[in-house]
């Protein structure tokens, strides 16, 4: 069974600090993993997704790696403003299947 | 790009009433469509898997009787909450696959959710 696990659970850094989320799954047997965002009591955006036959992908500040060996996916965001502040969650996708396993979450605050 | 919408945003009942939701594809067609539960600071757990024409599947653990899902069309999904309690008050969140998506590959959209309390 896919378990996926994000650490660290909770984040509170100062404005401007280079962060890494991880995000680390069990089965590799994936088709791709995708790294969301989640305002209080709202719904998903979509930050980046990753292809299985892929390493990385970028968005702006946003770098999110995967290695499907090891099990792990980080995401990087540098310079970290206020608005960064919200829930990420990551996810996987196991191939031949649709359905989602979404990690348990990293809730991040960046303060002013 | 894609868009799913869901309806209500917020709905409040009273306990042993039915509510329903409605989960719709704006601008493309989804054969397949998902349901998800989201407790208050907890993650997204997979409810159901809604596929047009067919009977949903349920994960285990979901009650199929509970919550009916039915799936009209290749537009619309609906998942009705039957004699609700307190306990499932919760986030829905519905998502829809789009087929060959641009890049080729399939890619699922979700939709923003509806808060259900019930009192």
């Amino acid at each position: 069974k896919q378990e996926v696990t994000q650490i660290p659970a909770a984040l509170s850094v100062p404005e401007g600090e280079n962060l890494v989320l991880n995000c680390s799954f069990t089965d590799s047997a994936i088709y791709n993993l995708q790294w969301f965002r989640q305002d209080p009591g709202k719904g998903l955006t979509s930050l980046l997704l990753i292809q299985s036959s892929q390493r990385e992908q970028t968005s702006g500040r946003l770098n999110a790696s995967l290695d499907k060996s090891s099990g792990r996916s980080t995401l990087y965001i540098a310079a970290s403003q206020p608005g960064d502040s919200a829930t990420y969650l990551c996810a996987v996708v196991r191939g031949g299947t649709y359905k989602y396993i979404f990690g348990t979450g990293t809730r991040l605050k960046v303060l002013a | 790009g894609a868009v799913v919408s869901q309806h209500p945003s917020r709905v409040i009942c009273k306990s042993g009433t039915s509510v329903k939701i409605e989960c719709r594809s704006l601008d493309f067609q989804a054969t397949t469509m998902f349901w998800y539960r989201q407790f208050p600071k907890q993650s997204l757990m997979l409810m159901a898997t809604s596929n047009e024409g067919s009977k949903a599947t349920y994960e285990q653990g979901v009650e199929k009787d509970k919550f009916l899902i039915n799936h009209a069309s290749l537009t619309l999904s609906t998942l009705t909450v039957t004699s609700a309690h307190p306990e499932d008050s919760s986030f829905y969140i519905c998502s829809a696959v789009s087929p060959h998506s641009r890049g080729g590959a399939d890619t699922q959209y979700f939709g923003p959710g509806t808060r259900l309390t019930v009192l």
